[in-house]
């Protein structure tokens, strides 16, 4: 079955930096790759997603690259706020009926 | 849209009692999952179900019973729980499994003492 790693487990930056995590996964057949972020106490909430036939997407200051080749993908943060400052998992699913399986997470911590 | 709810908020329970935690979407979604939350851990797939009379197991189905008479309704039941079960559990669903975002619900914290 799918297999998602996540590194860094823990990752601080100073307010106004980027942050960067990243995902690799060992199922070629996975074609779907979204990030959540989890704010304490509260539900994942999907922020970027982005699809085998893309290599690139950007929302504003988030942006997700996908390898398929290397079957790797990251999360680009720039601009970093306290608001971003949450734990932040990264997903790959293989299609219609499969399901997803979860990085175990990245706790970002922004400092003022 | 109320969207994704689940009840009850906390659950406290014995070894060995059993019990259903309720999740309901009003978005006319067809998949439906189960995730379970340990601490440090990312989610974990415990069932899903990608319509109405159709369920699956996930990862980590061991105690676990679900149905799906309704596409509103997904209901998980612990059989006879376990310390190794508490957990933070949350329901999920999209309008369809792949890809397509996926709704969560706030969660239960259950403890099984």
């Amino acid at each position: 079955g799918e297999n998602v790693e996540q590194h860094p487990s823990t990752l601080s930056v100073q307010e106004g930096d980027s942050a960067v995590i990243k995902c690799t996964y060992s199922d070629s057949a996975s074609n779907y790759f979204p990030w959540y972020k989890q704010e304490l106490g509260k539900r994942p909430q999907l922020i970027i997603d982005i699809r085998s036939n893309v290599g690139e997407k950007k929302d504003q200051r988030i942006a997700v690259t996908l390898n398929k080749t290397a079957k790797h993908f990251s999360l680009h943060i720039t601009e970093t706020q306290p608001e971003d400052s949450a734990v932040y998992f990264c997903a790959a699913s293989r299609g219609y009926g499969q399901n997803f399986v979860f990085g175990p997470g990245t706790r970002l911590s922004v400092l003022p | 849209n109320a969207g994704v709810t689940q009840t009850p908020k906390f659950q406290v329970l014995k070894t060995g009692q059993s019990m259903t935690l309720q999740c309901a979407q009003d978005m006319n979604h067809e998949y439906m999952s189960w995730y379970r939350q340990d601490p440090g851990m990312g989610l974990r797939l415990i069932h899903y179900s990608v319509g109405a009379g159709i369920t699956d197991q996930g990862e980590v189905p061991n105690g676990y019973n679900v149905s799906r008479s309704t596409t509103e309704d997904f209901p998980l039941r612990l059989l006879s729980a376990a310390p190794s079960q508490t957990s933070v559990y949350f329901c999920a669903s999209s309008y369809q499994p792949s890809p397509d975002t996926q709704y969560f619900g706030p969660g239960t914290r259950l403890t099984v003492l």
